[in-house]
């Protein structure tokens, strides 16, 4: 069955310091593939999206991300995270008729 | 502005007191869908509707019913709330299928007690 993987439930890095959010995807085909973010008491955002050409997809607020067939991975990345980036974060997988979701990983961000 | 709007955004509520939350999108998108997220399990799919009067279950239906009768709306329906249908629940919408991206509400918080 088709499933994400975030194996990490909370992480917490310095403002300032890089980031790196972990996702494993299992699908048979080729996936679309999302990160979504959720800040305390909102909705969920699209930071980005890979459906298909460049591995690396650059999203919003700074982020981006690296498909890796191989490896069945969609890792979302931030060279320099900012406080207010503390928030919860989903990866998806596109499967018929439906987002499949990961677990999520809050980020915390301490200065 | 494009947008998914849901109402209401809380609820508090008795078990057995049928409710109702309703969702409308903007965009003229035809699919839309319903998730509840709980802690530890992310986002799961409840119901979908592919087109008005299409809708199917997703993966966790039970207690739940759904209707389709404008493009534009989506209403979630529960008959009779039970204390684990608390959750934070999403609608969704999309004009192309689960491919595309996927506009979300703000999110409706629902307790029962």
């Amino acid at each position: 069955a088709q499933s994400v993987t975030q194996p990490d439930i909370h992480i917490t890095v310095s403002e300032g310091a890089s980031l790196e959010l972990r996702c494993n995807y299992s699908y048979g085909a080729t996936p679309y593939l999302f990160w979504y973010v959720q800040s305390p008491g909102q909705g969920l955002q699209l930071l980005l999206k890979y459906f298909s050409g460049d591995t690396l997809v650059q999203g919003i607020k700074g982020f981006e991300a690296e498909f890796k067939r191989s490896q069945s991975s969609f890792n979302l990345r931030k060279p320099s995270v900012h406080w207010s980036d503390a928030a919860e974060y989903f990866c998806a997988v596109a499967v018929v008729n439906k987002l499949v979701f990961g677990a999520g990983t809050i980020l915390r961000v301490k200065s | 502005e494009a947008q998914v709007t849901q109402n209401p955004r809380y609820l508090i509520t008795v078990t057995g007191k049928k409710l109702t939350v309703t969702c409308s999108q903007n965009m003229n998108h035809e699919y839309m869908s319903w998730y509840r997220q709980d802690p530890g399990l992310g986002l799961r799919q409840i119901y979908y509707s592919m087109n008005v009067e299409v809708t199917d279950k997703g993966d966790v239906p039970e207690g739940y019913k759904v209707s389709r009768k404008e493009k534009r709306n989506f209403p979630l329906i529960l008959e009779s709330p039970s204390p684990n249908q608390t959750s934070l629940y999403f609608c969704a919408s999309s004009s192309s299928g689960t491919g595309y991206e996927q506009y979300f509400g703000p999110g409706t918080r629902l307790t029962v007690t």
